[in-house]
């Protein structure tokens, strides 16, 4: 069980390129979200899942595009790279269970992404 | 949109001390979460808490739902050195709903 899992852990790109974060997860949780993390800052919610077929736009969705076509996968893409998206993207797994009335969560690793 | 007030920003304690934060926002949430973040890594999820006036304990932590619906309270009771880091609030409107509110944090700092 590994979790959840960020890939890569460090990027460097130059203003105007493109890339996609790597996010999956093997707990078979429903929803999925994508954080980013500013010095000094918390954490603001840019994408989130549902579930595979469905996402929805967080706080701060421009400049940034996701897709669920699977349970265990959610990728962000940053379309055109630009210097204030320079941060750490955290992405995150969780199911709420209705019985029980409550979170489970977990936050992948990290990407830490400077854009030049 | 909505924003989390967290305070202290930072600590600096002595070893066995007891520490206190709070969580306050202008919006009524139905969630609030309590995470810790240590370097170089995401958050965890320490305590999460469902109800107005709720009192939850994780070990040496406890966090209070604040009656208002506003606010929210974490205490660590006995400090020892590995409680040194962040910990961040959470607060979201709605039961299971996926959009989470996050305040600034609070770095913590022990002092042995």
């Amino acid at each position: 069980n590994a979790g959840v899992t960020q890939t890569p852990k460090f990027q460097v790109l130059k203003t105007g390129q493109s890339m996609t974060l790597q996010c999956a997860q093997d707990m078979n949780h429903e929803y999925m979200s994508w954080y980013r993390q500013d010095p000094g800052m918390g954490l603001r919610l840019i994408h989130y899942s549902v579930g595979a077929g469905i996402t929805d736009q967080g706080e701060v969705p421009n400049g940034y595009n996701v897709s669920r076509s699977t349970t265990e996968d959610f990728p962000l893409r940053l379309l055109s790279a630009a210097p204030s998206q320079t941060s750490v993207y955290f992405c995150a797994s969780s199911s709420f269970g209705v019985r029980l009335g409550t979170d489970t969560q977990y936050f992948g690793p990290g990407t830490r992404l400077t854009v030049l | 949109g909505q924003q989390l007030n967290q305070s202290p920003q930072s600590m600096f304690i002595q070893e066995g001390e007891d520490v206190s934060m709070n969580c306050t926002s202008s919006s009524i949430f139905n969630t609030w979460l309590w995470y810790k973040q240590e370097p170089g890594e995401g958050p965890v999820l320490l305590i999460a808490l469902y109800k107005a006036g709720e009192l939850t304990s994780n070990g040496r932590l406890t966090a209070q739902f604040g009656i208002t619906r506003k606010d929210s309270f974490l205490n660590i009771s006995a400090s020892i050195p590995s409680d040194v880091g962040i910990y961040f609030c959470a607060g979201r409107v709605r039961q299971g709903a996926q959009k989470l509110v996050f305040g600034q944090g609070t770095r913590l700092t022990i002092n042995p």
